[in-house]
């Protein structure tokens, strides 16, 4: 069984920029969520997707956005990209939104806003 | 954003030793997760707790949901040193949608 998978694993940006960070669920998992770790701290949850629509969202503002495709895989983009947005993402999938709630995560991509 | 009380923050113990580290919360969740994280990868899930007062054991971990919901303790007995990293809880409410909030998590360093 396949794991969660994340890609790019790093990536350097500049302020102002647009990235797309990509994200591949555990198989048989249709939701899947999205988190921000800043350096020393928990993960901070972003959105999630549940069969390709957006379910639920934290404290973020719309230039955090996400898409999840029928394969359950997902994207997220993120605009205008600020110096604060440097941290770990990391992608979490889960066999259902409303069965087993249990998440599963990957191993993150960094991205660095200089 | 909102993150759970852990405690300690830090801890060194000696090899052999067992750990206890706690987590609390002012808001109730329908289940807590208990996950482990090295340096530069994702957390890696360790136990999950479903009911208020469950206590479930993975090997050497063992970790109990509270019964008021608001908190959970994960102990670690006969520590070795790949128990090194960064614990941290997580608290889930179901419904609707399933929002993972963290805690502040616990680093625990071994001493050989």
């Amino acid at each position: 069984e396949t794991g969660v998978t994340q890609s790019p694993t790093h990536l350097i940006k500049t302020r102002g920029q647009q990235v797309t960070l990509r994200c591949s669920s555990q198989s048989g998992h249709n939701t899947v969520s999205w988190y921000q770790q800043a350096l020393g701290q928990g993960p901070q949850f972003i959105f999630q997707y549940y069969r390709e629509e957006e379910n639920g969202r934290g404290n973020f503002p719309p230039r955090f956005s996400g898409l999840q495709f029928p394969n359950y895989s997902s994207e997220l983009n993120v605009n205008a990209l600020e110096l604060d947005d440097s941290a770990l993402y990391l992608c979490a999938s889960s066999p259902s939104a409303l069965a087993d709630p249990t998440q599963y995560f990957g191993p993150g991509t960094r991205l660095l806003v200089l | 954003g909102q993150q759970l009380n852990q405690s300690p923050q830090s801890m060194f113990i000696q090899e052999g030793e067992d750990v206890s580290m706690n987590c609390t919360s002012s808001s109730i969740f329908n289940t807590w997760l208990w996950y482990k994280q090295d340096p530069g990868e994702g957390p890696v899930l360790l136990i999950a707790l479903y009911k208020a007062g469950e206590l479930t054991s993975n090997g050497r971990l063992t970790a109990q949901f509270g019964i008021t919901r608001k908190d959970s303790f994960l102990n670690i007995s006969a520590s070795i040193p790949s128990d090194v990293g960064i614990y941290f809880c997580a608290g889930l409410k179901t419904g609707g949608y399933q929002k993972v909030t963290f805690g502040t998590g616990t680093k625990l360093q071994v001493i050989p």
